[in-house]
């Protein structure tokens, strides 16, 4: 696609649910990033694909945090048994190898009630 | 590790006024700096952005200098207009493999009043 997309921009889940946010980057870029804005704290890293290689998920918070990429293309983060402090917003980046034309997604904002 | 640190918000200016977003970097080896800009309701976007020391990365009137003898990259516009509110944020880069990871300063919210 032209940008990259991210669904859904909001998210409202009761604490303890499981939820799932998606990242369609832009097309024929190979790397893909997920970072986490919270209030006040600026983004923080979560976790890098590059193709078919294994992920670096140095970023992640938790056990309670896993990401896939399926096909080099669609990303999928998933959050077990959410708590109030997973309430942020959730970004995507998609980029070219190299890290050229490093792109964002507008986010999701996740609320944990 | 590497680290940014910006001036905190917010910052309310008039129009016209002269902006100064001040960022400082804690880096090992020469990173990349950049400024994101998030207008409201949008996604981050990159500003401006220096590969090296001395440089100046400007874009839209803003402009800024990749200054290592102090480690700062501080953010400058001259005449600032209401389209310029947003949150501004200041990030280095980080070697990943072959890409690269930012880190972000906590940014900071600009509001420019007519």
């Amino acid at each position: 696609g032209a940008g990259v997309s991210q669904s859904p921009s909001n998210k409202v889940t009761e604490k303890g649910k499981d939820v799932e946010l998606r990242c369609d980057p832009i097309s024929g870029h190979t790397a893909l990033y997920w970072y986490r804005q919270s209030l006040g704290q600026g983004l923080e890293f979560l976790i890098y694909f590059q193709g078919n290689s294994a992920p670096d998920k140095s970023g992640l918070p938790s056990d309670r945090f896993s990401a896939e990429r399926t096909g080099g293309s669609v990303s999928t983060l998933t959050i077990q048994r959410t708590q109030q402090e997973d309430s942020a917003v959730y970004l995507c980046a998609s980029s070219l190898s190299g890290g050229k034309g490093y792109t964002f997604g507008s986010g999701t904002r996740l609320t944990v009630v | 590790g590497n680290s940014v640190t910006q001036m905190e918000g917010p910052v309310t200016l008039s129009e016209e006024a002269f902006l100064t977003i001040n960022c400082t970097y804690t880096a090992t080896g020469y990173p990349s700096l950049f400024w994101y800009v998030q207008y409201p309701g949008e996604g981050l976007q990159l500003l401006l952005k220096a590969t090296k020391a001395d440089d100046k990365g400007s874009n839209k009137g803003f402009e800024a200098t990749y200054r290592k003898e102090t480690t700062s990259f501080h953010l400058e516009k001259g005449s600032v207009q209401v389209s310029d509110s947003a949150v501004y944020f200041c990030a280095l880069s980080e070697r990943l493999r072959n890409d690269y990871k930012l880190s972000f300063g906590a940014g900071t919210t600009v509001t420019v009043r007519a």
